[in-house]
C-alpha cells in the first residue's frame, strides 16, 4: 500500500511566477490537510480538504494561494505570482473517515521544496 | 500566538541513557496529542500519542506523559539508540475542530553512540 506521495519533491520558481504542488492521498484517504513548513519552524496548518470540498482554509494566506481536491486526480496546492518568502517546505498528510470518538491519526508525504529565485 | 511549544531546540544523550523531550500547550480545547519524528528531506512520521483521558502512555520504547493542570506532556525514550536521533515535533489538536494539527518548533535529538 502506498504512503502519501507529494510531486515534485523539488521545485525552483523565479519570483512572479506560479507554483504547483501535488498530493495524491494514500489509498482509501479522503481527507488532506496541507502544512508549511518554513526555515528553522514547526509546520504550521493551512487547509483541509475533503473530496471537492474545501473545510477548514483558515491557516491559507489571503491572496495567492488556492487549493483544491477533484474528485479523481490529486490534491493541489497553488501558489500564484511566487515570492521569496514563499520559500519553504510544504508536506501534504492523509487521513481516513473514522469515528469522531478515536482520532484520525495523519499520514505525512516527502514534502515539496519549494525555491523561489 | 504559538500554542504548542517546544522550548529546547536541541537535546544530546548518550546511547543507553534516557531522552525526555518536552512540550506545552496553551489552548485547553485540545484534547489529543502526537508526537512525530522527522529525518531531513523526508516527512513527519507518527511516533505515539496520547488522548486528554489518560495520563499515560507506552509503545515500546517511547512513553509519552500527559499532565493536563500544568499542560504539559513529555517524550521518554529508553534506552535511546543511535538511530533515534532526529527532529522531534509535538502537535496537538481538538476533536471539536477540524483535526488539524497545532505544531511546535521541534526538538533536534542528537543520540551519541
Amino acid at each position: 500500500n502506498a504512503g502519501v506521495m507529494q510531486n515534485p519533491r523539488h521545485l525552483v520558481r523565479r519570483r512572479g511566477q506560479e507554483a504547483r504542488l501535488r498530493c495524491s492521498p494514500m489509498k482509501g484517504h479522503s481527507h488532506v490537510y496541507w502544512y508549511r513548513q518554513l526555515p528553522e519552524e514547526g509546520l504550521k496548518f493551512m487547509v483541509y480538504l475533503q473530496k471537492e470540498n474545501i473545510i477548514d482554509e483558515s491557516g491559507m494566506p489571503k491572496e495567492r494561494f488556492s487549493a483544491e481536491f477533484p474528485k479523481e486526480g490529486p490534491s493541489i496546492l497553488r501558489i500564484q505570482q511566487v515570492v521569496r518568502g514563499d520559500s519553504a517546505a510544504y508536506f501534504c498528510a492523509s487521513s481516513s473517515q473514522r469515528a469522531r470518538e478515536t482520532y484520525n491519526e495523519q499520514f505525512f508525504g516527502p514534502g515539496t521544496r519549494l525555491t523561489v529565485l | 500566538d504559538q500554542q504548542v511549544k517546544q522550548n529546547s531546540p536541541s537535546l544530546s544523550v548518550q546511547e543507553g541513557r534516557i531522552s525526555i523531550l518536552n512540550c506545552d500547550y496553551t489552548n485547553s480545547m485540545f484534547d489529543y496529542f502526537l508526537w512525530y519524528k522527522k529525518y531531513p528531506a523526508e516527512g513527519p512520521t507518527f511516533l505515539i500519542s496520547i488522548s486528554s483521558i489518560k495520563d499515560k502512555n507506552e509503545d515500546g520504547r517511547f512513553t509519552v506523559f500527559l499532565n493536563k493542570s500544568a499542560k504539559h506532556l513529555s517524550l521518554h525514550i529508553v534506552p535511546s539508540q543511535p538511530g533515534d536521533s532526529a527532529v522531534y515535533f509535538c502537535a496537538a489538536s481538538g476533536v471539536s475542530n477540524t483535526g488539524k494539527l497545532i505544531f511546535g518548533q521541534g526538538t533536534t535529538l542528537q543520540v551519541k553512540p
